[in-house]
């Protein structure tokens, strides 16, 4: 089915390992973001991509790389995960940047013990 | 920078009435755009309604319709003949217009119950 998929969308891991959260989207929207959700704070933009191989940081970047190899795909990778980083975790795509309407994943449960 | 509130951390309507949840936003643009986003249990960011801040007449979908107060900066959302499955965490966010980027802003937001 068309649309924007995440997996995995629950995840449990230790603090200092490597997580990775995939994003596909088959729209083949330019821009892609990733958002993290987390109570009293809303939805934050963590990093975002204009196009296949541009990217930037958004608000909370610390801890987290993203790649855009392909337009389709847009990982986010914890690198070395803290409890801190225990949220939900949206990515979400957007083809006209005027309009600024944003078509969401489902989201990821993330789990840092 | 840009900043979107909303005061209303929970708000409980009767089925059938009708609900108001407020949203003030911060900007020096001229030209942006608002949106309501609802997150049901099931998580997924489901698109309320949308307003471009150069048209002064407010944005209505269905049941949902906005109140617009540019000078203000304020945009409430009202939902009229409340259903069971409006209940869901509701999301005030703010965009500028054009640009190289396209990030959203977003409140903190408000659980709206939905009681029968």
């Amino acid at each position: 089915d068309a649309g924007i998929t995440q997996s995995p969308r629950y995840k449990i891991t230790e603090t200092g390992r490597q997580v990775t959260l995939m994003c596909h989207q088959t729209w083949s929207h330019s821009y892609m973001f990733w958002y993290r959700q987390d109570l009293g704070h809303g939805l934050r933009l963590i990093y975002y991509s204009a196009a296949a191989d541009i990217t930037d940081k958004g608000e909370v970047p610390d801890g987290y790389v993203v790649s855009r190899s392909k337009t389709e795909n847009f990982p986010l990778t914890l690198e070395s995960a803290t409890r801190s980083q225990t949220s939900v975790y949206f990515c979400a795509s957007s083809v006209n940047p005027y309009t600024g309407e944003l078509f969401f994943g489902e989201g990821s449960r993330l789990t840092v013990l | 920078a840009q900043t979107v509130t909303q005061s209303q951390p929970e708000m409980s309507v009767q089925e059938a009435e009708t609900v108001t949840l407020s949203c003030t936003y911060d900007t020096s643009e001229s030209d942006y755009y608002l949106f309501w986003y609802k997150q049901p249990p099931s998580r997924q960011m489901i698109l309320v309604i949308r307003q471009e801040a150069y048209k002064q007449q407010n944005a209505t979908e269905n049941r949902f319709s906005v109140n617009f107060q540019k000078a203000a900066k304020s945009f409430s959302l009202k939902i009229s003949d409340s259903q069971l499955g409006d209940a869901a965490m509701y999301f005030c966010a703010y965009r500028n217009y054009g640009g190289a980027t396209n990030k959203l802003i977003f409140g903190t937001g408000t659980l709206l119950a939905v009681q029968p």
